[in-house]
């Protein structure tokens, strides 16, 4: 099966830190880059997205870059804070309408 | 809108034990997702239905696994014998579509099978 692989798997960073996510797709075909955040107890929810067509995308303090040659896209968090601790994924749409996975990022934001 | 529901919350069986997981989707969505999540394979997709109709089971893990949709408002996944690799968390999420919709996702049930 086609893979999303996502790093680093858990992330300890500082208040006021940019923490980065990174994902990595396979399939060219691949046209839908959403990130969902998910706190301890809760269900994933859609944070951020973005459409190939577009190299990056913010919304508040957080942004995707995107890199469609080397098939590669990235969470960045501005100015973070202790609440945005949660682990996030991210995920790709394939040829099949269906969403591809990443395995998460742990992240922690240090007081 | 009261989200996705699931119930229960927290299921605790003994091995060889039926389990039946339910979810109510949101009023109006048409696409609905069981999905399990584990720290050691982590967020996996089991089964995906479109208007009540299954699409995509290939991540039902054994036949032990079968899920229904009976109408649009409702959806089970049962688990049928349970073993403890089962012990998981099963999300439900529901949608307007499929691909470029946000999924909606439920509280989970947590499962324990010991």
């Amino acid at each position: 099966q086609q893979q999303v692989k996502q790093s680093p798997q858990s992330l300890i960073v500082q208040k006021g830190g940019i923490p980065i996510i990174n994902c990595a797709y396979e399939n060219t075909a691949f046209d839908y880059f959403p990130w969902y955040q998910q706190f301890p107890g809760k269900g994933p929810a859609l944070l951020i997205a973005i459409r190939p067509d577009v190299s990056e995308k913010k919304e508040g303090r957080f942004t995707i870059s995107f890199n469609k040659s080397a098939k590669q896209f990235s969470l960045h968090i501005m100015d973070s804070q202790p609440g945005d601790s949660a682990t996030y994924f991210c995920a790709s749409r394939d040829s099949n309408y269906q969403l591809i996975w990443g395995a998460g990022t742990k992240l922690i934001i240090k007081p | 809108d009261a989200g996705v529901i699931q119930s229960p919350r927290h299921e605790v069986t003994e091995m060889g034990q039926e389990v039946t997981l339910r979810c109510k989707p949101i009023s109006g969505h048409n696409s609905l997702f069981w999905y399990r999540q584990t720290m050691m394979r982590g967020l996996e997709l089991l089964i995906y239905f479109n208007n009540n109709v299954p699409i995509d089971d290939s991540g039902m893990p054994e036949d032990r696994f079968s899920a229904k949709m009976p109408n649009a408002s409702f959806s089970t996944l049962k688990i049928q014998p349970s073993e403890p690799r089962d012990s998981a968390v099963y999300f439900c999420a529901s949608s307007l579509g499929g691909g470029f919709y946000e999924q909606y996702f439920g509280p989970g049930t947590r499962l324990t099978v010991t």
